[in-house]
């Protein structure tokens, strides 16, 4: 079964602070890998999209990693703001006519000043 | 600029009641999705379109049917509200080129009683 499993569940950083956020998956055939920022009360925002070439990605203070042999990526979050305090989910894509998307459970970061 | 918007934001129900929570988007995407969210579980997908007339089935999608007449309309509805489909509901949107990004509505709160 294809599964997204995040690590740490949650995290509480300081202001300034940088964070590392993990996603291991066991989804094949691979498609592409998704980083989603979903603030409480609202909607998920995608923050980078990383096909199997793809081993870097940067978003602003966002950057992605994906190893797609050892099947992990990151989210670092340089220089963390109170704004970042959301819970971050990790979607993986099946290769495949219908790219079904297997979701994280997500990983809630707190910010605090 | 285009949008996905959900009606209503809150919602809530009794038991045995027939329930239709609005999804419409101005981005002209082919690709509408229903997904239900809870505690302890990732984003599951109730339902989901590739275009005008055409529908399919998620992982859930037991109690719920959709239909889509038009581009920009994706209506779920609960035949018969159960307790268990308390949850917040998310409507998503996509492009048909492969790799894009869904855009997701700011979602519907519904309380089952």
């Amino acid at each position: 079964k294809n599964q997204v499993e995040q690590s740490p569940q949650s995290l509480i950083i300081l202001e300034g602070k940088n964070c590392t956020l993990q996603c291991n998956y066991t989804v094949s055939p691979f498609s592409n890998l998704r980083w989603y920022k979903q603030d409480t009360g609202r909607g998920p925002v995608s923050l980078t999209i990383m096909t199997f070439s793809e081993n870097t990605k940067s978003n602003r203070r966002y950057t992605a990693t994906l190893d797609a042999d050892t099947k992990q990526s990151s989210l670092h979050i340089t220089a963390s703001q109170l704004s970042d305090s959301a819970s971050y989910i990790c979607v993986v894509s099946e290769d495949g006519a219908n790219s079904k998307l297997t979701f994280g459970k997500g990983i809630t970061l707190s910010v605090r000043p | 600029d285009a949008e996905i918007t959900q009606s209503p934001r809150h919602k809530i129900t009794e038991t045995g009641r027939q329930v239709t929570l609005a999804c419409h988007q101005t981005w002209n995407h082919n690709n509408m999705f229903w997904y239900r969210q809870d505690l302890g579980h990732g984003l599951r997908l109730i339902h989901y379109s590739y275009g005008v007339q055409d529908t399919n089935k998620g992982e859930v999608s037991d109690g719920y049917s959709v239909s889509r007449s038009n581009t920009e309309d994706l209506p779920l509805t609960l035949e018969s509200a159960a307790s268990s489909q308390t949850s917040v509901y998310f409507c998503a949107s996509s492009s048909s080129a492969t790799n894009e990004k869904l855009f997701f509505g700011s979602g519907t709160q519904l309380s089952v009683l």
